[in-house]
């Protein structure tokens, strides 16, 4: 069965680090997801990606954030300063259309030190 | 952001009962799915609802659309200790899905 898949599984990170999280999507998936998880709470939206260019963004989504789509098949969320508080997972997700099922990844464990 | 009020936040049941679980918001969605998260792993989708008043299921998961569109429950029949772990609906408004604060629930066998 088709599956989105995430590098890396976990980074540790000193704080002010860019860092960069990667995402194959599902292939014949047109909308892209960044989600993202603080440990012990709830999955926040952080953006979404169609046509490649982000179509909606959340209040977390700020300067700091940005998503490219630099090939066919890879999917991308670059952090350019990281923060202590930007320690979370971190889901990239995809979806065949709009408001349809979005299937996630296994997630890449960010910490930052 | 919009919130979708889960419920119960915990659980705690013995083997072989069911569970029922919902989801409401003021706001009026066109689909509810439901995830179920492993600790460490990312959600997997269990079932998704298209249509007010649709009533799915998916082997010993049945989920509801609510008539209102603003609700939706999840019931599971006959718990195993494998159906451990936090369930979450999201619903979505355009291209962004929200998520539920989560039920977390523990199978005593």
């Amino acid at each position: 069965e088709p599956e989105v898949t995430q590098t890396p599984s976990h980074q540790v990170t000193q704080m002010g680090q860019e860092v960069i999280l990667r995402c194959v999507p599902i292939s014949n998936h047109l909308y892209f997801y960044w989600y993202r998880q603080i440990l012990g709470q709830k999955v926040e939206f952080l953006v979404s990606f169609y046509n490649n260019e982000i179509s909606e963004k959340s209040e977390i989504f700020d300067d700091q954030f940005s998503v490219e789509r630099p090939d066919g098949s890879n999917f991308t969320l670059k952090i350019r300063s990281t923060k202590l508080e930007d320690s979370a997972m971190y889901f990239c997700a995809s979806s065949w259309t709009s408001g349809n099922t979005i299937y996630f990844g296994e997630g890449s464990w960010l910490t930052v030190v | 952001g919009q919130q979708l009020n889960q419920s119960p936040q915990s659980m705690f049941i013995q083997e072989g009962e069911d569970v029922s679980m919902n989801c409401t918001s003021s706001s009026i969605f066109n689909t509810w799915l439901w995830y179920k998260q492993d600790p460490g792993e990312g959600p997997v989708l269990l079932i998704a609802l298209y249509k007010a008043g649709e009533l799915t299921s998916n082997g010993r998961l049945t989920a509801q659309f609510g008539i209102t569109r603003k609700d939706s429950f999840l019931n599971i029949s006959a718990s195993i200790p494998s159906d451990v772990g936090i369930y979450f609906c999201a619903s979505n408004t355009g291209n962004q899905f929200y998520f539920g604060t989560g039920t977390s629930l523990t199978v005593i066998p």
